[in-house]
């Protein structure tokens, strides 16, 4: 079946702009996570959701990020007013539920803020 | 903070040669630990999830053992094939959803 997908796969801005960043997991998966790797840090927690709620949010860098989940299904990520040091891969990954289950990784969009 | 520690941070090896690498974490509130392998320009690949001590996993040519009293596992590849070159990373479940990951291994394996 149908793997994670992202969109865009590539997003260059330039810094002050907002971007939105896409994720599709699998069908039927409740649990939704994003993630993102910063040039030579190891991949990062930014938060979970459960069906439409986001229980934790700890990861989030600042105010200026935000994440929504809708149907239980597709989840955008929000970046306002974008910086350099926002330049990273986010990640996206879902997973049937809560727990040790496996997540399911999605490609990634590569974010580069000039 | 609980950090995972995963050594070393790169690693050339000839083809056909058997490897290891090892993730060091904290022993304490362990739930679950993942190995996952990440290729350029792919989405991460779950090789293995890991939850109790002891517990030793296999798919193929590549294995992995678990410590949690002493906190750390080890991944094993038998017998280097070019497509194992990627970045392998170990991640743990710390008592919640997120999975907190290690910097990886990045392995070569030199043809």
């Amino acid at each position: 079946g149908a793997g994670v997908s992202q969109s865009p796969s590539n997003k260059v801005t330039e810094k002050g702009k907002d971007v939105e960043l896409r994720c599709d997991p699998i069908s039927g998966h409740t649990a939704l996570y994003w993630y993102r790797q910063s040039l030579g840090q190891g991949l990062e927690f930014l938060i979970y959701f459960q069906g439409n709620s986001a229980p934790d949010k700890s990861g989030l860098p600042s105010d200026r990020f935000s994440a929504e989940r809708t149907g239980g299904s597709v989840s955008t990520l929000t970046i306002q007013r974008t910086q350099q040091e926002d330049s990273a891969v986010y990640l996206c990954a879902s997973s049937p539920d809560r727990g040790r289950y496996e997540q399911f990784f999605g490609p990634g969009t590569r974010l580069t803020v000039l | 903070i609980l950090n995972v520690e995963q050594s070393p941070q790169s690693l050339h090896v000839q083809e056909g040669d058997s490897t290891n690498f090892t993730c060091s974490f904290p022993s304490s509130n362990f739930y679950a630990l993942h190995w996952y392998r990440w290729e350029t320009a792919k989405s991460p690949e779950a090789l293995f999830v890991m939850t109790l001590n002891g517990d030793e996993k296999k798919k193929g040519r590549i294995s992995a053992t678990l410590n949690t009293k002493e906190g750390y596992s080890y991944l094993y590849i038998k017998g280097s094939q070019p497509e194992d070159s990627a970045t392998y990373l170990c991640a743990l479940n710390f008592g919640n959803e997120k999975l907190t990951f290690g910097t990886g291994t990045r392995l070569t394996i030199i043809p």
